[in-house]
């Protein structure tokens, strides 16, 4: 049975701080990982990681894949109370079923001022 | 605009009713897909749709159905044989190509029980 995992489940900071979320996996077939942002009602795309080593970026946001260790990583820096939300993993386990993903229990953020 | 448009947001089910979630997107997206998600315990896939008139459950399709009839469309109906529906329900389309592509969700509907 696929499985992931996210940790911490739920994380505290105040702004400008700079915070590091984890996702392991274990999949029969994997083809790629996803990372989401959940704010109030639909989750909205971050990143797609495909190849270990290759870090995405998008402003305070990055990301990396660690295929042979089958973990991720979701650095914010500088973080702001805008960032506050639950942050999703998933993975895509191929095979004949296209875009089948498998997802995390989610990291709850919280971003005082 | 381009979306998933999910409906109602809101909805109350009495004890052994049948109620239907509505989901429609304009993305051109050939896959469609339905997921639950609980407190704590992230999305589950219930029913997946690849191209219409075809689809495959997914981990927790006991007590649901659902029906492709266009690509736009893929509603799902809760059961009276669902003993626990109270959740949000999330719905999600994405191209289906050999190269990856992500999925795009809706709003949401939350489903409690009266």
């Amino acid at each position: 049975e696929d499985k992931v995992v996210q940790s911490p489940l739920s994380l505290v900071v105040h702004e400008g701080d700079t915070v590091t979320l984890n996702c392991s996996y274990e999949v029969t077939n994997f083809r790629s990982l996803l990372w989401y942002k959940q704010e109030k009602k639909a989750p909205t795309f971050l990143f797609m990681l495909t190849s270990s080593g290759i870090e995405k970026k998008s402003g305070r946001l990055s990301s990396i894949l660690d295929k042979k260790e089958l973990f991720s990583i979701l650095n914010i820096t500088a973080t702001q109370t805008g960032d506050s939300a639950v942050y999703l993993c998933a993975v895509d386990a191929g095979g004949t079923s296209y875009g089948k993903l498998t997802f995390g229990q989610g990291t709850i953020l919280t971003v005082h001022p | 605009d381009g979306g998933i448009t999910q409906s109602p947001k809101y909805l109350f089910r009495k004890e052994g009713q049948n109620v239907t979630l509505s989901c429609e997107q304009n993305l051109n997206h050939d896959a469609m897909y339905w997921y639950r998600q609980d407190p704590g315990q992230g999305l589950r896939l219930i029913y997946y749709s690849q191209i219409v008139n075809d689809f495959q459950k997914g981990d927790i399709a006991e007590g649901y159905s659902v029906s492709r009839e266009k690509k736009e469309s893929f509603p799902l109906t809760v059961t009276s044989a669902q003993k626990n529906p109270t959740a949000f329900y999330l719905c999600a389309s994405s191209m289906v190509t050999h190269s990856n592509q992500p999925q795009h969700f809706g709003d949401g509907t939350r489903l409690s029980i009266l």
